[in-house]
């Protein structure tokens, strides 16, 4: 099928860091995204990763990706409240389409 | 400056009505998406456009109809509304088409609310 899935929930206290994780199904894909989505707003990109990559570093954010298990994992470091949001994780299926993740509800308290 | 817009932000109407949502992007991209976001925030694609040509026709009942007047804009025009029609509608913009050769992101639009009653 083309269930891309997360944990719907994560919860975390400022300053720690956060896991969000993903099992993606096209091994084909080349690229794989992280999209965050604040309340009342659209998707906007955070980081990318190549397939052929096992780890991305991005200021706060590290990617890393399991092509063996089709896993994908999310690490924001020193999370702060203004991290609370919806994570989506993307894949490129089949042909020219972009399936997303269930997504991962990550709420960050004080 | 806004990269991705839509109007109505909300749009409230009865079953059985019609209605349109409109979306603009002036980024110069080549391709647009419409996607659907339900309640429990799983969001689907709907269609796609590159160029004015319709690319991807998701299993979307035929109630929906888009237009492409030209590459900047991409319409919604969603005929005898239902209640299970009622949900978020995203519209994207990407460069060029999704493919696996290239990175490409999508920009995304603040997104439509649309509620059947």
């Amino acid at each position: 099928g083309e269930d891309v899935e997360q944990s719907l929930f994560l919860s975390v206290r400022e300053g720690d860091s956060s896991v969000i994780n993903c099992t993606y199904t096209d091994s084909s894909s080349t690229y794989l995204y992280w999209y965050k989505q604040e309340p009342g707003a659209g998707l906007q990109l955070l980081t990318y990763i190549f397939s052929n990559m096992d780890m991305k570093q991005d200021q706060r954010l590290t990617v890393l990706l399991n092509k063996k298990d089709k896993h994908l994992s999310l690490r924001i470091a020193d999370t702060q409240t203004g991290d609370s949001a919806i994570y989506f994780c993307a894949e490129i299926a089949g042909f020219q389409k972009l399936v997303f993740g269930t997504g991962t509800r990550l709420l960050v308290s004080p | 400056d806004t990269a991705v817009s839509q109007t109505p932000k909300y749009l409230v109407t009865q079953m059985g009505n019609d209605k349109s949502i409109k979306c603009e992007q002036n980024l110069g991209h080549d391709t647009m998406y419409w996607y659907k976001q339900d309640s429990k925030k799983f969001l689907k694609i709907m269609f796609s456009y590159n160029n004015k040509e319709l690319i991807i026709n998701e299993t979307v009942p035929n109630r929906f109809s888009p237009k492409s007047p030209d590459k900047a804009h991409l319409n919604l025009h969603i005929n005898s509304l239902e209640l299970g029609d009622s949900a978020v509608y995203f519209c994207a913009s990407s460069h060029q088409l999704m493919g696996q050769a290239s990175y490409n992101e999508q920009f995304f639009g603040p997104g439509t609310r649309l509620t059947v009653l």
